[in-house]
Parts: C-alpha cells; structure tokens; sequence
C-alpha cells in the first residue's frame, strides 16, 4: 500500500526555523513526483512545488521560490519542507502527495503537518 | 499565476445532480488534459476522485464524473448523497509554473 506518513504539529515562534518531513513506503520512491500544498486556516488548497527524488528536479511555484526550500533523501525515502526565518503567516496545514512520472495528478496524500507560527 | 475559479459554493437536495466548473486559461486547463479533482472533508486530508478530466480512480463512485471544454472544466456529482458534502478543488498542470489548484467549492446536500 502506496502510504506519506507526515512529521508531527509544530508550534514555532517568529524568526525560528523549521524542517517538516514525508515518509513514503510502498513504492519506488525515485519515480514519483512529491508535491508540497499549503492550506491556511479557513482557506483553499495552494501548490508550494515540487520536487523528483530520482534526480532531486525542483519546481516551485512563484509564491512560494526564495521563501521555502523543498528537499528528498533517497536513503530514508523521506521528502522535506524547510524554511529558515518562519513568519506567522506561515501557519497553516501543510500536505505532502505524490504523482508517478508522467502523470498529472496526485494520490495518496499525507495526513498534513499542521504549523503554528505565533509569538 | 492565479487560481483556477471555482464557484464558493453548490448545493442541491438528495438524489439531484450538480455540476461544479472550474475556469483556467489557454496556459493551463485549455492548453492540457490534465485536470484533476479533489474532495476534502473537514480536518481531513484531500482524495482524489477524477484525474486526467474523465478519469475516475478505482473505488471512486461513478456518481462522478468530469468533462471539459475550452478553458473550463467541470465535475458532476449525480444522485447527491450526505456524504458527498465537503470541499471540491480542482488542479491543473501549468505552463507557466507546475501546478494550479481552483479557489474551491463547497458542496451542500440540503
């Protein structure tokens, strides 16, 4: 079974830094796509980017370039969201999902990582 | 680049049909078949339930079903249920960037 299994909920002040992890198991983690999603509290879902394990390829959307750095380790199967200077609008859920190569849509999804930024 | 658009909100009584668009840009849902569709419930993580726009994934009721045409795409639930309540996103691979999602829609069963 094709399963994201997400770091756990973070309470963070301004200014600190953080770096959230998805596990992926069940399948061949260098052949999928992961996909970052934020979602702020009461709000839609927003793509962050993504990134391909197998040669560690990364998009990210323009929002999100210069303000988050996405990463993977091939050796623990385990993608990574990462910023170094948290702001509170950075709180929200944050999703991890993935996509074969070559296709254009995501499932499974993690469970999320909810993150609160708050002094 | 900017969200998909999506209607705030649909609703239709048990049994009845809706229809939810999504309207892009020749950059994104005009331009590939690569529309997508996501229902979230409540505190829960989003499911996929149609891909590549008339795909449904195995165990995803045949109650939906996606189409589009031109720039907008749309999912169709038919013979509403309770259970069919939440919030319906759409996503579409873009040119411009990687991936848009829609503003979302949330869907009533009165």
């Amino acid at each position: 079974e094709m399963q994201l299994v997400q770091s756990g909920a973070e309470v963070k002040k301004p200014g600190e830094s953080l770096k959230i992890s998805c596990k992926g198991s069940g399948y061949s983690f260098t052949n999928y796509w992961i996909g970052w999603v934020r979602q702020m509290p009461g709000k839609g879902l927003e793509w962050m980017g993504i990134i391909y394990p197998g040669d560690s390829n990364t998009k990210y959307n323009p929002s999100f370039q210069g303000q988050v750095t996405i990463s993977a380790d091939k050796s623990i199967t385990t993608a990574f969201l990462q910023w170094s200077s948290l702001k509170a609008s950075d709180t929200a859920m944050y999703h991890c999902t993935i996509a074969l190569n070559g296709d254009f849509w995501f499932d499974p999804w993690g469970q999320g990582t909810l993150v609160t930024v708050s002094s | 680049q900017s969200a998909l658009t999506q209607p705030a909100s649909v609703s239709g009584s048990p049994g009845q049909s809706i229809t939810i668009s999504c309207t892009g840009t020749s950059s994104d849902i005009g331009g590939y078949n690569y529309v997508s569709w996501y229902q979230q419930h409540p505190g829960k993580a989003p499911k996929l339930m149609i891909y590549d726009v008339t795909n449904r994934p195995s165990g995803v009721s045949n109650r939906f079903s996606g189409s589009k045409s031109g720039n907008t795409a749309s999912l169709t639930i038919s013979g509403l249920q309770a259970e069919d309540e939440g919030d319906y996103y759409c996503s579409s691979y873009t040119s411009r960037t990687t991936y848009v999602f829609g503003t979302g829609t949330k869907v009533t069963v009165l």
